[in-house]
């Protein structure tokens, strides 16, 4: 069974300057989420797709970033404009449904650097 | 506010022995607990689960432990093995949040051999 796909794996841009992340969740996984993931801390949810609908968004700072999950499948995560204060890794995972008790299977990250 | 903490930011352990990493939340709510392991570069892997309802789950070489009226919870790794050698990440999420995720700090686990 293939994994959840991210893609790029690293992105470095300029402050102001805008970037987008892109993922596949695992077949069949109805619940994709978005995590930010900053040095030495640990994830923190920005937003949680069930189907191709949100269902909690409220960690997103909305001014500059956006996501849509696309027919319920794909998702990308985009930043516009960065901050340095963006840097970051995020994680794209997906379950099954959002039960509590649900498994999360995460993706393998990209590394944003903003300079 | 820090609803999940590890305070312990590293470990180190000799293999074969015994490695305790520990997590102490403070939301009430929580009544699923999971634990996670990140390789460098790598996403987080699940590892181990415990629902509120257990004081312990074992897997294999994994034991978690929670102890419900301290709002703590532990991982047992037993023997340690080199390759446990991770960052291991406690991780709650409560009935009425939808499978929302809060994680810990992240502890830094080294195993020498």
């Amino acid at each position: 069974e293939a994994g959840v796909a991210q893609s790029p794996r690293y992105k470095i841009i300029e402050k102001r300057q805008s970037v987008a992340f892109w993922c596949n969740p695992i077949s069949g996984h109805a619940t994709l989420y978005w995590y930010q993931q900053i040095l030495g801390q640990g994830p923190k949810l920005l937003i949680q797709f069930q189907n191709n609908g949100v269902v909690d968004d409220s960690q997103l700072p909305k001014d500059r970033f956006s996501a849509e999950r696309l027919k319920g499948v794909d998702s990308t995560l985009k930043i516009q404009p960065a901050k340095l204060e963006d840097s970051a890794v995020y994680l794209c995972a997906s379950s099954l449904d959002r039960l509590e008790k649900n498994i999360q299977y995460f993706g393998a990250g990209t590394r944003l650097s903003v300079l | 506010d820090q609803q999940v903490k590890q305070n312990s930011p590293s470990l180190s352990v000799q293999e074969g022995r015994i490695s305790i990493l520990n997590c102490d939340y403070t939301n009430s709510m929580f009544d699923y607990f999971l634990w996670y392991k990140k390789y460098p570069a790598e996403g987080p892997t699940f590892l181990i689960s415990i629902s509120s309802i257990k004081d312990k789950n074992e897997d294999g070489r994994f034991t978690v432990f929670l102890n419900k009226s301290a709002k703590h919870l532990s991982l047992h790794i037993v023997p340690s093995q080199p390759g446990d050698s991770a960052v291991y990440f406690c991780a709650a999420s409560a009935y009425n949040q939808g499978g929302k995720l809060i994680f810990g700090q992240g502890t830094e686990l080294s195993v020498k051999p």
